[in-house]
């Protein structure tokens, strides 16, 4: 069976500091793969999607950027936290031209 | 733009009771429809999903209505549980998936 595992959990980050946050699927190849913010209101923000190594789509520009640096990975990273970057980072799998999302643990990153 | 709506954005039920969750979407394209359930401070969890070829699916103690005539589609839960005390999330995919504002169930016991 297919599981996502994202880390780390929570963070914690001064205004300014650099981000990595880590996203990995087992149980399947060549996934679609979903960064989303979810800020303290409940919806849930698309901020890239993949659909294979090397291939990241933008869809709200901001300081934040991608990384599928293999097929079941995928990175989101900052260079420079702003306040407004704290939320909850859902990553979510879907198979090729697939319709349903499955989705991650989540992050709960605050910026200090 | 597209767009996907709940129509409260919370509900309290009472133990044993059926909650019904409403949501309505925008895009007359959209040929499928997820309904999520988010614990607090976890990822959403897929519950059942529909097409729409069809107006009704059921699950376990779940079922999903959806009506393409006037955009509208609702979850069902039967004899809802404290367990079931989640955010509820649709959302429609129409080439793209669109996520609803979610619906906060409460159950008392």
């Amino acid at each position: 069976s297919q599981t996502i595992h994202q880390w780390p959990a929570t963070l914690v980050q001064p205004v300014g500091s650099p981000l990595s946050l880590e996203c990995t699927v087992e149980g399947t190849s060549n996934p679609n793969l979903y960064w989303y913010r979810q800020a303290a209101g409940r919806g849930l923000q698309l901020l890239f999607y993949s659909v294979g190594i090397g291939q990241i789509s933008s869809e709200v520009p901001q300081n934040l950027s991608a990384s599928r640096p293999q097929d079941r990975q995928f990175i989101l990273s900052s260079k420079k936290l702003l306040l407004s970057d704290s939320g909850f980072y859902l990553c979510a799998w879907s198979v090729p031209a697939g319709a349903t999302q499955y989705f991650g643990p989540g992050t709960r990153l605050t910026v200090l | 733009g597209e767009s996907v709506g709940l129509h409260l954005p919370t509900l309290s039920v009472q133990e044993g009771d059926n909650s019904i969750i409403n949501c309505a979407y925008s895009n007359s394209a959209s040929d499928y429809f997820i309904w999520y359930k988010q614990e607090s401070g976890k990822g959403p969890q897929f519950i059942i999903d529909i097409r729409s070829n069809m107006d009704k699916r059921q699950g376990q103690r779940v079922t999903v209505l959806l009506n393409k005539t006037v955009k509208h589609l609702s979850l069902q839960i039967a004899a809802t549980q404290p367990g079931d005390s989640a955010v509820y999330f649709c959302a429609s995919n129409g080439g793209k998936l669109i996520f609803g504002q979610g619906t906060e169930l409460s159950v008392k016991p």
